[in-house]
């Protein structure tokens, strides 16, 4: 069964202070890595894919990598309107549609 | 990348009446998908819907419950009947857009009184 863990649950910078999230996940052969932002109230909004090991992808002020274990968003001096829950999510080689979501990452930044 | 319209973007509902949520998407899709995200829990994959034929629904989830119509290529709606407040969520759609990247809807924040 694919798992994904995101951690931590809940982080709270302030402005400027870069920081990293977490999303460990075991997958029967990784087709896929997704990120999302979601606003609260509001459907994910789509940030990046990433399918091998060692690939990076960026925008603006994130930067997400990724491991045959695990994936890190890498926030480098946010801000306030970076707030938001980030989302993991894999899906697998094989034939399945269907994504496997972690329970994400709420961010607050603090001016 | 996919655009899709869903509404209502919420709704305050008595329990024991039905709610129709509906998504409209700009291009056609062959499948579409209904979540339900309960507060501080992850997307949880309540069926998908292939134009033509009957949604196919998750453990957990029944068409008597969440009844689904896909009367075409760009369009779908989810119908939570007989609501409790257990079924308080935000509701969304999803399709596969360019490049495997899902695209949702804006969601459906519903509250059961």
């Amino acid at each position: 069964e694919d798992q994904v863990t995101q951690s931590p649950e809940a982080l709270r910078l302030q402005e400027g202070e870069s920081s990293s999230l977490n999303c460990s996940y075991t997958v029967s052969g990784l087709r896929g890595l997704f990120w999302y932002r979601q606003d609260p109230g509001k459907g994910p909004e789509f940030l990046f894919t990433l399918y091998s090991a060692g690939e990076e992808k960026e925008k603006e002020r994130l930067k997400a990598t990724l491991t045959k274990k695990e994936s890190f968003l890498h926030i480098t001096a946010p801000k306030p309107e970076d707030s938001a829950t980030y989302l993991c999510a894999v899906r697998a080689s094989g034939g399945s549609y269907i994504p496997t979501f972690g329970r994400g990452t709420s961010l607050i930044v603090h001016p | 990348s996919a655009v899709i319209s869903q509404k209502p973007s919420r709704d305050i509902c008595q329990r024991g009446t039905s709610l129709t949520i509906q998504c409209q998407v700009d291009s056609q899709v062959t499948m579409m998908f209904w979540y339900r995200q309960q507060p501080g829990q992850s997307l949880t994959l309540i069926a998908t819907a292939n134009q033509g034929s009957e949604a196919t629904y998750e453990s957990g989830f029944v068409i008597d419950k969440f009844p689904i119509s896909r009367p075409n290529l760009t369009f779908s709606t989810l119908t939570v009947s007989n609501m409790s407040p257990e079924d308080s969520s935000i509701y969304l759609c999803s399709v596969i857009g360019t490049g495997d990247a899902y695209t949702f809807g804006s969601g459906t924040r519903l509250t059961v009184v």
